[in-house]
């Protein structure tokens, strides 16, 4: 079984800075996912990558497979930004999930 | 399109009771997943369908926990008799495929067993 580490746990930050969460996991994986749960609870997928770097606005997410490790960078964050966000790795066709980072983002 | 859709969006039972709680993936996917989410242990993949079959039940807990695809439309997640320990949040998502696509999560169902 895929152990799957983020850090921080949470993350408190003022608006317009740049932030950085990082997943590690312990077994070769086929894809890692980045997931964004609102306060309300929906899950919306952000992010699928097996190599290098992907970016979609304001979000940017890198994998090091040698390493790895994934990052989820945000720039000029906002306070809309205030989510929890779940690294998810794939292998075979299981997804198993980190805890999560809770990032609050404050005007 | 609408979405995963899930109901009922908030439940709350009697231990013993049966809980049955409802998907409808999005039309043209084929891979179907159930999760659980509790503050203990996060998100846990309890079982997946792929083309209505069930391929992987393992993390479905107990005997208790029971799910069924009738059809590529239609998935139900059963607890009989529930116990409070299963109150939690239950997610269902779908995907074109099983692997190589993301997941399209529904809005989940809040379960409370008293």
């Amino acid at each position: 079984k895929n152990e799957v580490e983020q850090s921080p746990q949470n993350l408190t930050a003022q608006e317009g800075e740049f932030i950085t969460i990082n997943c590690s996991y312990s077994v070769g994986i086929s894809a890692l996912h980045w997931l964004q749960q609102h306060p309300g609870g929906g899950i919306v997928s952000l992010f699928m990558l097996s190599s290098g770097k992907k970016k979609h606005g304001r979000l940017i997410a890198t994998i090091n497979i040698q390493e790895k490790h994934s990052s989820l960078h945000i720039t000029a964050s906002h306070p809309r930004d205030s989510a929890v966000y779940i690294c998810a790795v794939r292998l075979g066709d299981q997804l198993t999930f980190g805890s999560g980072t809770q990032l609050t983002v404050l005007p | 399109d609408a979405g995963v859709i899930q109901s009922p969006r908030h439940e709350v039972t009697e231990m013993g009771q049966e809980v049955t709680l409802r998907c409808k993936p999005i039309s043209g996917h084929n891979s179907l997943f159930w999760y659980r989410q509790t503050m203990m242990r996060g998100l846990e993949l309890l079982i997946y369908f792929n083309n209505n079959v069930p391929i992987d039940d393992s993390g479905m807990p107990e005997d208790r926990f029971s799910a069924k695809m009738p059809n590529a439309s239609f998935s139900t997640l059963k607890i009989q008799p529930s116990e409070p320990r299963d109150s939690a949040v239950y997610f269902c998502a779908s995907s074109p495929s099983t692997s190589g696509t993301s997941q399209y999560f529904g809005p989940g169902t809040r379960l409370t067993v008293l």
